[in-house]
């Protein structure tokens, strides 16, 4: 089974600018997450979703934004970027049943974003 | 509130030997932990977790955690330390309910020399 994709891998833009990253999660997961990685604030949630549908969000700012399609595939979107907004852009996807809480979430391997 | 903490920020270990790479929780209600890897410019990739039941729990590569309630730890452990295994490790706990968000621990470098 393929594992969670993230695109682009890499990604420099310049401040003021705007910017999409995809994610498609392990085929029957409907949970995707997304998390933002930098050395001196650690991992840190930024929103999931389930079914289309946001379930919970993370204490960002409303430059960051994020939509999942009909078939579980995600992007998020960030505008209006900042120097601060360079870091790790992980997406991590999980099944989602009736009855069992927690399971583990997979990870892609993140998308790299520099902002100049 | 759920929260995670690893004491240490790097870890140093000779090949062969047995490491422990530490984790402390502050949780309400049943504890659920995690035990995640990220190896350089790569995503996490998770080891293993516990839920209930025995407090060894075996995850991959080798690798087992011990869920202690009265010290609220959940340590890391591997018998015998490979080069391979040097790379970050990260904690985490889902926050109340049955939602994919994790909140982590700051990670901790693991050095395996040979």
């Amino acid at each position: 089974k393929a594992g969670v994709t993230q695109t682009p891998r890499y990604l420099i833009k310049t401040r003021g600018q705007q910017v999409t990253l995809s994610c498609s999660p392990i085929s029957g997961h409907r949970s995707v997450s997304w998390y933002q990685q930098t050395p001196g604030q650690g991992l840190q949630f930024l929103f999931e979703y389930f079914s289309e549908t946001q379930r919970n969000k993370g204490n960002f700012p409303g430059r960051f934004s994020g939509r999942q399609f009909s078939n579980s595939r995600s992007e998020m979107n960030v505008s209006t970027l900042e120097l601060g907004d360079s870091a790790l852009y992980l997406c991590a996807s999980s099944l989602v049943s009736t009855g069992a809480f927690y399971n583990e979430q997979f990870f892609g391997p993140g998308t790299r974003l520099t902002v100049l | 509130a759920q929260s995670v903490a690893q004491p240490e920020d790097q870890v140093n270990v000779a090949e062969g030997n047995p490491l422990t790479v530490k984790c402390t929780y502050s949780v309400s209600g049943n504890p659920y932990l995690f035990w995640y890897v990220q190896y350089p410019n790569r995503g996490l990739q998770f080891l293993l977790k516990y839920i209930t039941g025995d407090n060894l729990v075996k995850g991959s590569y080798g690798f087992e955690a011990e869920f202690n309630k009265s010290q609220t730890s959940f340590h890391l452990k591997k018998p015998s330390a490979l080069v391979s295994d040097s790379a970050l490790y990260f904690c985490a706990v889902p926050i109340a309910g049955n939602t994919g968000k994790l909140i982590f621990g700051q990670g901790t470098t693991l050095q395996v020399k040979p």
